[in-house]
């Protein structure tokens, strides 16, 4: 167990629509980082967070968005959901930013789109 | 550009036989190494990494991994296979708090 929480852990949804995937970072830990996983693309690089604010972006596409509340937990927000955004989405967390801990990775949302 | 090439994308090996996985990366400077296991329907579980000092690392579930800055190589192995370690290996590098970049990964299937 990684300590780091993502729900929900499937999602079925259909083409036009908006979900909400959530993180719950490790105990401790003020960065997260979202990445997304598909066949064609392998795992890539969302957005990073550092307590509360975002630090640097990835392949994101406009129609998504994140963000790290107070808490620390973090939300990516995705929307005008197309066929091409089923892939399965991780969130990961570490101690900080600029350190040199690694970042731990949650099981995953696996988001499909109908 | 920076990048982490994996040349096998799928390996076999017999159950008690030793494993060797490769990954190059592409980078200006020295990075911060690492490698994730996925198995099926998991998260990615960090195995081992590298950041400075000696070259070769020990990780969790009996595996190490050698960096060799001549070759930009940074491969994993492991002396002994169980059918345990059938799973997705990926490596990947990143300077210091930013983003991961991750190779394809490789699928290593154990036979018995």
């Amino acid at each position: 167990d990684s300590g780091v929480t993502q729900t929900p852990k499937h999602l079925i949804t259909a083409t036009g629509q908006r979900v909400t995937l959530r993180c719950s970072p490790r105990s401790g830990d003020l960065s997260v980082y979202w990445y997304q996983q598909s066949l064609d693309q392998g795992l890539q690089f969302l957005i990073h967070y550092y307590n509360g604010e975002e630090r640097a972006k990835g392949n994101i596409l406009e129609r998504f968005s994140a963000q790290q509340f107070p808490d620390l937990h973090s939300e990516l927000n995705l929307s005008s959901l197309e066929l091409g955004d089923s892939a399965l989405y991780f969130c990961a967390s570490s101690r900080g930013q600029g350190s040199i801990q690694p970042q731990h990775f949650g099981d995953g949302t696996r988001l499909s789109i109908l | 550009a920076q990048s982490v090439t994996q040349p096998d994308i799928h390996i076999t090996v017999s159950e008690g036989a030793s494993l060797e996985l490769r990954c190059n990366y592409s980078y200006g400077a020295t990075p911060y190494l690492f490698w994730y296991v996925q198995s099926p329907g998991q998260g990615l579980q960090l195995l081992l990494k590298y950041f400075s000092g000696d070259t070769l690392v020990q990780g969790i579930k009996g595996f190490e991994a050698e960096f060799k800055r001549s070759q930009s190589s940074f491969n994993l192995r492991k002396p002994s296979v169980h059918w345990s370690d059938a799973a997705e290996y990926f490596c990947a590098f990143n300077q210091a708090g930013t983003a991961l970049i991750f190779g394809k990964g490789t699928t290593l299937s154990v036979s018995s």
